[in-house]
């Protein structure tokens, strides 16, 4: 299997800009977690999906970012309009189903830079 | 509220020598505890978990975890550290057993000299 495949690997935007980070799951895991790595907060999650339903978006920081499943292989994350301080990693995870004994795969990220 | 702490940000061994990285949670339930390493430029990839039963557990990669209820801890150890095990190491605890909701340690990065 590919694992996760977040995209891109890499991005560079100025402030006000709108940013689409985007995530393809491990074909047939239920469930789709999206983090942000930082220094100074380390790694907080945003917002996870169950069959494309969002279950928990206590994570999302704030009406700028919005989260979307259209379908099972596919997510969005979107931050509009972006600031400097939005600039993390960001991580996309999937599990195959509910519970613990799921474990998570995680994506290799998605460095987001706001100048 | 549940939260995990790594009292170690930062931790150098020598190739060959033992490691442990410490992990203490806070949950008044039975917890369930995972150790993720982070290589650079890539994911979170799974060493072990705890869930219950036997309080030493063995993961991938010849790391082991031992749960002290008592301590509140889930220490990682590694007897004989390779250069390839430069990482970052976190420490997690589900917070619920049926949604795979995670909170993750601050970290801990591993150098491995020569």
């Amino acid at each position: 299997d590919a694992g996760v495949i977040q995209s891109p690997r890499h991005e560079v935007t100025e402030m006000g800009q709108e940013v689409t980070l985007r995530c393809k799951p491990i074909s047939g895991h239920d469930y789709l977690f999206w983090y942000r790595q930082t220094m100074m907060r380390g790694l907080e999650l945003l917002i996870y999906f169950n069959n494309n339903v969002p279950i928990d978006d206590s994570g999302m920081p704030e009406d700028r970012f919005s989260a979307k499943m259209p379908n099972a292989s596919f997510s969005t994350l979107k931050i509009q309009p972006s600031e400097p301080r939005d600039s993390a990693v960001y991580f996309c995870a999937s599990s195959p189903g509910q519970g613990i004994n799921q474990p998570q795969h995680f994506g290799d990220g998605t460095r987001l830079s706001i100048l | 509220a549940q939260s995990v702490t790594q009292p170690d940000i930062h931790i150098t061994v020598s190739e060959g020598a033992s490691l442990e990285l410490r992990c203490n949670y806070s949950y008044g339930a039975t917890p369930y505890l995972f150790w993720y390493v982070q290589s650079p430029g890539q994911g979170l990839q799974l060493l072990l978990k705890y869930f219950s039963g036997d309080t030493l557990v063995q993961g991938i990669k010849g790391f082991e975890a031992e749960f002290k209820r008592s301590q509140s801890s889930f220490n990682l150890r590694k007897p004989s550290v390779h250069w390839s095990d430069a990482a970052e190491y976190f420490c997690a605890v589900a917070p619920a057993s049926n949604t795979g909701k995670l909170i993750f340690g601050q970290g801990t990065t591993l150098q491995v000299k020569p």
